[in-house]
């Protein structure tokens, strides 16, 4: 299976910080990397697929970069809204895998 | 608009079996791949499998394969995942998920909006 690791698992910024969460395949999955944000007790909501392909009606503060093994998904003007979890996602072959979530909280 | 809406909330013994629904609307069914997600709580997401509503074909994650079943209602145009020998780990939310284009992309752009499935003795 190909290990999704994150980083950091959480940070704490504030309201317009420019964010940045990596996240690292265990083998190469070319521009198979999906960013999902989650808030408390709701379901994820698509952020960037294919790397960094902005899903329709997400913020463009929003983008991702990467390919092969290390990937990045910025948000550059942090507001209040962003504040949630942040988990990566490959889609290059099952199983299909998740990184271990990144918790954005305010400082 | 895309919407898929699951059934509701199962509270289950240890070693019974869940069936859980995910009705969608606002699209062609056939065209796109519903997954399941899970996530346990606290922690986080874990990809279970795909069913292709068109062909009833279905993916596993090797992890629960054997105890897995999704399902499609042609009838109700429904799936189904009906996991069997319940332990206490399964204790989870459990999420429908639509593939993001027609065929299989293996992204997640419409989510049902989870059913908590608590096994519990």
């Amino acid at each position: 299976d190909i290990q999704m690791t994150q980083s950091p698992s959480s940070l704490s910024a504030s309201v317009g910080d420019r964010v940045t969460i990596t996240c690292r395949a265990s083998q190469s999955i070319r521009t198979y990397l999906n960013w999902y944000q989650q808030k408390s007790g709701k379901a994820p909501k698509l952020l960037i697929y294919a790397a960094s392909s902005l899903q329709g009606g997400v913020p463009s503060r929003f983008s991702g970069s990467g390919s092969g093994t290390d990937f990045t998904l910025t948000v550059s003007g942090l507001q209040p809204e962003d504040f949630a979890t942040y988990y990566c996602q490959q889609s290059y072959t099952s199983p299909l895998t998740f990184g271990g979530g990144t918790k954005v909280e305010i400082k | 608009q895309v919407q898929l809406v699951q059934s509701g909330a199962e509270v289950k013994k240890p070693g019974a079996s869940v069936k859980v629904s995910c009705k969608p609307s606002g699209y062609t069914f056939n065209s796109y791949y519903i997954h399941w997600v899970r996530q346990a709580p606290g922690q986080g997401l874990e990809w279970m499998g795909w069913i292709n509503p068109y062909s009833g074909g279905t993916k596993y994650a090797q992890k629960i394969q054997g105890r897995v079943t999704v399902t499609w209602d042609m009838s109700i145009s429904a799936a189904y995942m009906e996991l069997s020998r319940l332990r206490s780990d399964d204790t989870a939310v459990y999420y429908c998920a639509r593939d993001l284009v027609g065929g299989l992309y293996n992204s997640f752009e419409y989510w049902g909006q989870g059913t908590l499935v608590t096994v519990s003795s």
